[in-house]
């Protein structure tokens, strides 16, 4: 049973920094990956997808990679600025046709001004 | 513009009451979904259906039904066998042979 887990639950940097969020995996047969964002009692926007042939992909300031070997993915965010306060979720399918996303309970990140 | 239309944005629900939450795409996509979220908790798959007049349970599908008469609609009934249908629901969409999954902003149902 493919299991994702996020750490850490909350973060709370100053604007300006550079972090990274973490996503581990327990199933290495993963189809793809993809990172959220959730603003409070909103819906998902997709920010990035990885799939499993690949090793990583940019967007703007997002750069999220992937490791099937070792069972995690990680999403840079680079120069953060207040806006990116948000929740970020991780997703991943499974090989095999599965049609589920498997979610993780996400990470909670405050930009601070 | 291109989306998913969930409506309404907040319901409420009297005990032992059935409720319909609605999900409209124009994306032409194919397949469509129906998730749970619970504070604390990843994303649950209730439903989902790959094609017109067919649909599979997820992980959580007792106490819910659903059905796909129209392609670009998927709703989704919330019955009174569902013991705690508070929660805020999900509905995405992905066409079929593409990887990302399109999501709406959601719908909050509330028990009162």
């Amino acid at each position: 049973k493919q299991e994702v887990t996020q750490i850490p639950a909350a973060l709370s940097v100053p604007e300006g920094e550079n972090l990274v969020l973490n996503c581990s995996f327990t199933d290495s047969a993963i189809y793809n990956l993809q990172w959220f964002r959730q603003d409070p009692g909103k819906g998902l926007t997709s920010l990035l997808l990885i799939q499993s042939s690949q090793r990583e992909q940019t967007s703007g300031r997002l750069n999220a990679s992937l490791d099937k070997s070792s069972g995690r993915s990680t999403l840079y965010i680079a120069a953060s600025q207040p806006g990116d306060s948000a929740t970020y979720l991780c997703a991943g399918r499974l090989q095999g046709g599965s049609e589920k996303l498997v979610f993780g309970k996400g990470t909670k990140l405050t930009v601070n001004p | 513009d291109g989306g998913i239309t969930q409506s309404p944005k907040y319901l409420f629900r009297k005990e032992g009451q059935n409720v319909t939450l609605s999900c409209e795409q124009n994306l032409n996509h194919d397949a469509m979904y129906w998730y749970r979220q619970d504070p604390g908790q990843g994303l649950r798959l209730i439903y989902y259906s790959q094609i017109v007049n067919d649909f599979q349970k997820g992980d959580i599908a007792e106490g819910y039904s659903v059905s796909r008469e129209k392609k670009e609609s998927f709703p989704l009934t919330v019955t009174s066998a569902q013991k705690n249908p508070t929660a805020f629901y999900l509905c995405a969409s992905r066409l079929q042979g593409a990887p990302g999954y399109t999501f709406g902003s959601g719908t909050r149902l509330t028990v009162v």
